[in-house]
């Protein structure tokens, strides 16, 4: 069965630190993956989203994820955080033949001012 | 364009008790999904609605969960009778047709607190 896994279920880190949040699905098949963001008190939003092409993909408010086939990972990165990045963050998965979306747990993401 | 409206944001109810939620997705957009949210985990898909027909529903527990989506746009949630364990936030989400629209876009959430 398809699945997804967030290596940190918690990660702190002070402003201006680089961030990486790991991610890694098991599914043999092409896949679409996503990273979604929900802020304290506010819905799940698109951070971004990788279907093909360049495996480095950038998304909103500095963040950037890679996409590594063989490793089957799609790690989230920024270089510097910000208080405001405080939030938690999930990874999801689908297979191109279906648009069931598979989650990871989260991670929540505490940025110290 | 106006966003996945949800409601209610908050109930609290006992145990055995009823509790419906509705949710109104971006006009147009065809499928409707329904996720249950608890403490700590991610979104697991309850129903997946394309128009007004049931896609997938394998993970609603049938026995007290239903929802409905009779004219294919707005859908009610509903739960009779409640149990502690389905305290989470109700998640709807909805996407448009088409291989190039994969992505979905979240309501708010109904938090159900079950005392």
């Amino acid at each position: 069965a398809q699945s997804v896994s967030q290596h940190n279920h918690h990660v702190i880190l002070s402003e201006a630190a680089s961030l990486e949040l790991g991610c890694n699905y098991s599914y043999g098949g092409t896949v679409n993956l996503f990273w979604y963001v929900q802020y304290p008190g506010q819905h799940l939003q698109l951070l971004l989203k990788y279907f093909s092409g360049d495996p480095l993909v950038k998304g909103i408010k500095g963040f950037e994820a890679e996409f590594i086939k063989s490793k089957f990972s799609f790690n989230l990165r920024k270089p510097s955080v910000q208080w405001s990045d405080t939030a938690e963050y999930f990874c999801a998965v689908n297979a191109r033949s279906n648009y069931q979306l598979i989650w990871g747990a989260g991670t929540k993401l505490i940025i110290k001012p | 364009e106006a966003g996945v409206a949800q409601s209610p944001r908050y109930k609290i109810i006992e145990k055995r008790q009823s509790v419906a939620f509705w949710c109104n997705p971006i006009s147009g957009h065809a499928t409707l999904y329904w996720y249950q949210q608890i403490l700590g985990q991610g979104p697991k898909l309850l129903i997946q609605f394309q128009n007004n027909g049931v896609v997938d529903d394998s993970q609603l527990p049938k026995d007290r969960f239903s929802a409905e989506r009779l004219k294919g746009v707005d859908s009610t949630l509903k739960i009779q009778p409640a149990k502690l364990e389905d305290s989470a936030v109700y998640l709807c989400a909805s996407r448009a047709s088409g291989t190039g629209a994969n992505v979905l876009t979240f309501g708010a959430g109904s938090r159900l607190t079950v005392l």
